[in-house]
């Protein structure tokens, strides 16, 4: 089974501040895919970033920044100078390496305010 | 191009109706996959579609909810007999085609409220 923990419920930081939002997951397969999503209050899930679990490469893309390292079994993801525009629910989720579905933490809620 | 679309985008009933809730999705897109997102239960699977397989029912959360997808494209949840339960959003997903590490890409969703 699957599991992914976002332990942070809700984020409140003033723009231009960095913001981390933490992401624990268990799994007992060796090949596994970790993926954020971001779903602002339009409700669309938004698509982010895909890791393999073989590839522990750190990736930055703009603002955003993730973090993923499988002796603590983190997939961090951090946002740097935050924008209002950044306000939005986050999700991390995990799949395993002969499964299709997604299992979804809980979310983290982040509001940057002017 | 366009993303997955979704119909209705709210559709509120009436405890104990039926309702039908469409997905389409992304085209050359051969699976297919919903969601249900609610307040208590966050976001969960319900079934899955990959080209002319028989799909993966395992998230379903009652025989009163069923789905099919028509000619590999389109696919349509059903719920009978709805329970205030069922209220929830529920999105769809597609993604390409091979392997499991293709990214899902979602709809706007449905908000079903059932009263």
């Amino acid at each position: 089974a699957q599991k992914v923990t976002q332990a942070q419920t809700e984020i409140s930081v003033v723009e231009k501040e960095d913001v981390t939002l933490d992401c624990v997951y268990e799994t007992r397969d060796t090949t596994y895919y970790l993926f954020w999503y971001k779903q602002p209050p339009s409700g669309e899930l938004v698509f982010l970033i895909r890791r393999n679990s073989f590839d522990e490469q750190n990736e930055i893309s703009g603002r955003y920044s993730w973090n993923f390292q499988k002796s603590t079994s983190s997939f961090n993801f951090t946002i740097t100078a935050s924008q209002v525009v950044d306000s939005a629910v986050y999700f991390c989720a995990l799949r395993g390496g002969y499964d299709y579905k997604l299992s979804f933490g809980a979310g983290t809620t982040v509001t940057v305010r002017a | 191009g366009a993303g997955v679309s979704q119909s209705p985008s709210n559709k509120v009933t009436e405890k104990g109706k039926d309702v039908e809730l469409r997905c389409d999705p992304i085209s050359g897109h051969t699976a297919l996959y919903w969601y249900r997102q609610s307040l208590g239960q966050g976001l969960e699977f319900l079934i899955y579609f990959q080209g002319n397989s028989a799909p993966d029912k395992s998230g379903l959360p009652s025989d009163r909810f069923s789905a099919e997808r028509t000619g590999g494209s389109v696919s349509t949840l059903t719920i009978q007999r709805t329970q205030q339960e069922d209220s929830a959003v529920y999105l769809c997903a597609s993604s390409s085609p091979g392997g499991v590490r293709y990214e899902q890409y979602f709809g706007p969703g449905t908000r079903l409220t059932v009263t």
